[in-house]
């Protein structure tokens, strides 16, 4: 069993429109990370969210954490066709660093 | 910024060999970790070290070991190689942070690593 689950695991939508990704998981976490992941590349940091409740924007994209530190989502706004690529939540407790399932995005042109 | 860098990006290999993965990291982080990414499995942590000559067993280590002579490099070794190691493998380091961390991985680009 994965302890943090993404959802959907696969998403293709239209040039403009809107998105969001969730993770979710039973655990609490001290930090959320986002990464997309080109084909064939490296997963690339996005983002860190440390405290509950926390809303951090990057462009287009607004990135939650859930008060309870438990969850987090990823909302994308008037996707584009670069936004496409395999996105990443993962999660620290204790001495652990879980990553999510994956949520792979294609944006159509 | 931080640049983690791997010694191939794609490795053609026959079963039974012996294949070395190395990864270098520049930004003098403390952590540095080991993962295969494999469809419909997600990553999976095979090894990761928190010092130099320092190595913790991950999720999957059967098959590998690893290698870490200097706080800059870790190595990861297929002793004998076989057609189900066939993966994607990505290197990552962290800076060594207590308390509350933010505890950030920068991934390398990878290899893809082919047995036959």
């Amino acid at each position: 069993t994965q302890l943090l689950e993404q959802s959907p695991q696969f998403l293709s939508i239209q040039e403009g429109e809107n998105l969001t990704v969730y993770c979710n998981s039973s655990s609490v976490f001290s930090s959320l990370q986002w990464y997309r992941q080109e084909p064939g590349e490296g997963p690339v940091l996005l983002v860190t969210v440390v405290t509950g409740g926390e809303v951090k924007k990057l462009k287009r994209l607004t990135f939650q954490f859930g008060d309870a530190r438990k969850d987090s989502s990823l909302h994308i706004t008037a996707a584009q066709p670069g936004d496409t690529g395999l996105y990443l939540c993962a999660g620290h407790t204790g001495n652990q660093f879980y990553f999510g399932t994956g949520t792979s995005l294609t944006v159509i042109p | 910024d931080v640049k983690v860098t791997q010694s191939s990006r794609y490795l053609v290999k026959r079963t039974g060999e012996k294949v070395f993965l190395e990864c270098v990291q520049d930004m003098d982080h403390e952590n540095m970790f080991w993962y295969r990414q494999d469809p419909g499995l997600g990553l999976r942590l095979i090894y990761f070290s928190y010092d130099v000559k320092m190595k913790e067993k991950g999720d999957i280590p059967e098959g590998y070991s690893v290698s870490r002579e200097k706080k800059e490099r870790f190595s990861l070794i297929l002793e004998s190689a076989s057609t189900n190691q066939t993966s994607m493998y990505l290197c990552a380091s962290s800076l060594e942070t207590s308390g509350r961390a933010r505890n950030e991985q920068f991934f390398g680009p990878g290899t893809r690593l082919t047995v036959l």
